[in-house]
């Protein structure tokens, strides 16, 4: 069965570049989260989607950061002008409900690497 | 604010070994705990968690944790180690008040397995 899909797998782009990460969840998941995971670190919370709607940035860094789920189904975080402490890996997740009783199911993420 | 503390970024067992992956939480509401697997580049997949139904939790592949409110812990064992649970494994920490299943990751545990 499908999970959840990110693409690309893996990113390289010089400094001042921006980015944009793509998530495809799980048909039908009402919930989205962004993580991101700095090399030898747990993932941190970025922000969480309710269909379309964000409703909760709080996680993300800085203003450079910005995501969108313009549809309630697929997902881009974007990245403006990266700089090298946003290398990490970014990992996407879904889940069916809006309540947090269902599982996070995650995608295989993907790796950043700014030069 | 919730967080977990995970007791030992690196642990190496004989293969037959027990595995016993440190734990230990801070929450100020009754908290749902998790344990992940992480996989060298893929995501996160669920061993376990805990929902308050019962203080002994069994996962999948032959994991088990136990919900300890007195010490505030929520330690991963397994009996009997296998080479191919060589991996990182992350617990995390949910608030269910809002917010779907944002979830507080500590820094992870790399398990090495030996023959």
């Amino acid at each position: 069965g499908a999970g959840v899909s990110q693409s690309p797998r893996y990113k390289v782009a010089k400094r001042g570049q921006d980015v944009a990460l793509r998530c495809d969840p799980i048909s039908g998941h009402v919930s989205l989260f962004w993580y991101q995971q700095a090399l030898g670190q747990g993932p941190e919370f970025l922000t969480y989607f309710q269909n379309e709607a964000q409703l909760d940035k709080s996680g993300l860094p800085s203003d450079r950061f910005f995501a969108e789920r313009p549809e309630g189904s697929v997902s881009t975080l974007k990245i403006q002008r990266t700089q090298q402490e946003d290398s990490a890996v970014y990992l996407c997740a879904s889940s069916l409900d809006r309540a947090g009783n269902s599982p996070l199911h995650f995608g295989n993420g993907t790796r950043l690497t700014v030069t | 604010a919730q967080s977990v503390t995970q007791l030992g970024s690196h642990v190496s067992v004989s293969e037959g070994a027990l595995v016993l992956l440190r734990c230990n939480y801070s929450s100020s509401v009754p908290p749902y705990l998790f344990w992940y697997v992480q996989y060298p580049n893929k995501g996160l997949q669920l061993l376990l968690k805990y929902t308050s139904a019962a203080t002994l939790v069994k996962g999948i592949n032959g994991f088990e944790a136990e919900f300890k409110k007195s010490e505030t812990s929520f330690h991963l064992t397994k009996p009997s180690a296998h080479m191919s649970d060589a991996a990182e494994y992350f617990c995390a920490v949910s608030d269910r008040m809002g917010g779907g299943n944002k979830l507080t990751f500590g820094t992870g545990t790399q398990l090495k397995v030996e023959l």
